[in-house]
């Protein structure tokens, strides 16, 4: 059980078109998902959290015009970067967490590699 | 808030010895504490956690840590390195927030 997945896994784009990642919670209801960034050999930095049915909240420095983050449902939260440059290649990592009071675990999706040209 | 500190970004052992991750929390609410192992180009794996009930807390793959409030420490241990443990080890912490806050990620190799 627990299992988040991400698609897609890899992407390559061009400079100045928007890319969409999609994050879903397959066997539970997500109240909560959230978005991390990391960079080569160094940590996850979060980038925002998002909450269903509501506006996500972005971590300082996160441009939210630049990375919209929709929770439309309980199991699905998009992240799309928009008009992507080659500096916003990075690992993209989603995580989940199920409405239990009190029990902070997130599960973890396999990632989606970006990379701009 | 919460912070991590992961002593070590690279550590080396060989087959069969004893693994020590070091960590240490900060954090101004009784805290989550996690330990994650990440494969190149994978998602994260939840190795163990500890949510304020038993201090020594046992996880997969013979891996467990220990919570010592005095030290602020919650160090991953195992007793016998495998060539497979070869990874990157990421502690993290959590408060009330529901957010992770992630060290910056220890290196294993385990050297053959």
């Amino acid at each position: 059980g627990a299992v988040v997945s991400q698609h897609p896994s890899w992407v390559i784009c061009k400079s100045g078109t928007s890319v969409k990642i999609e994050c879903r919670s397959l066997d539970f209801q997500a109240t909560t998902m959230f978005w991390y960034r990391q960079f080569p050999k160094q940590s996850l930095m979060l980038m925002a959290t998002s909450n269903e049915g509501s506006k996500a909240t972005y971590e300082q420095g996160v441009e939210k015009d630049k990375f919209l983050i929709n929770h439309a449902s309980l199991t699905l939260s998009t992240l799309t970067v928009t008009s992507a440059h080659p500096e916003d290649s990075s690992f993209y990592i989603c995580s989940a967490t199920p409405g239990r009071a009190g029990y902070n675990e997130q599960f973890f999706g396999p990632g989606t590699r970006l990379t701009v040209l | 808030a919460q912070s991590v500190t992961q002593l070590g970004s690279h550590v080396s052992v060989s087959e069969g010895a004893l693994v020590l991750l070091r960590c240490n929390y900060s954090s101004s609410v009784p805290p989550y504490l996690f330990w994650y192992v990440q494969y190149p180009n994978q998602g994260l794996q939840l190795l163990l956690k500890y949510t304020s009930a038993a201090t020594l807390v046992k996880g997969i793959n013979g891996f467990e840590a220990e919570f010592k409030k005095s030290e602020t420490s919650f160090h991953l241990t195992k007793p016998s390195a495998h060539m497979s443990d070869a990874a990157e080890y990421f502690c993290a912490v959590s408060g009330s927030a529901r957010q992770l806050t992630f060290g910056s990620g220890t290196q294993l190799t385990v050297l053959p």
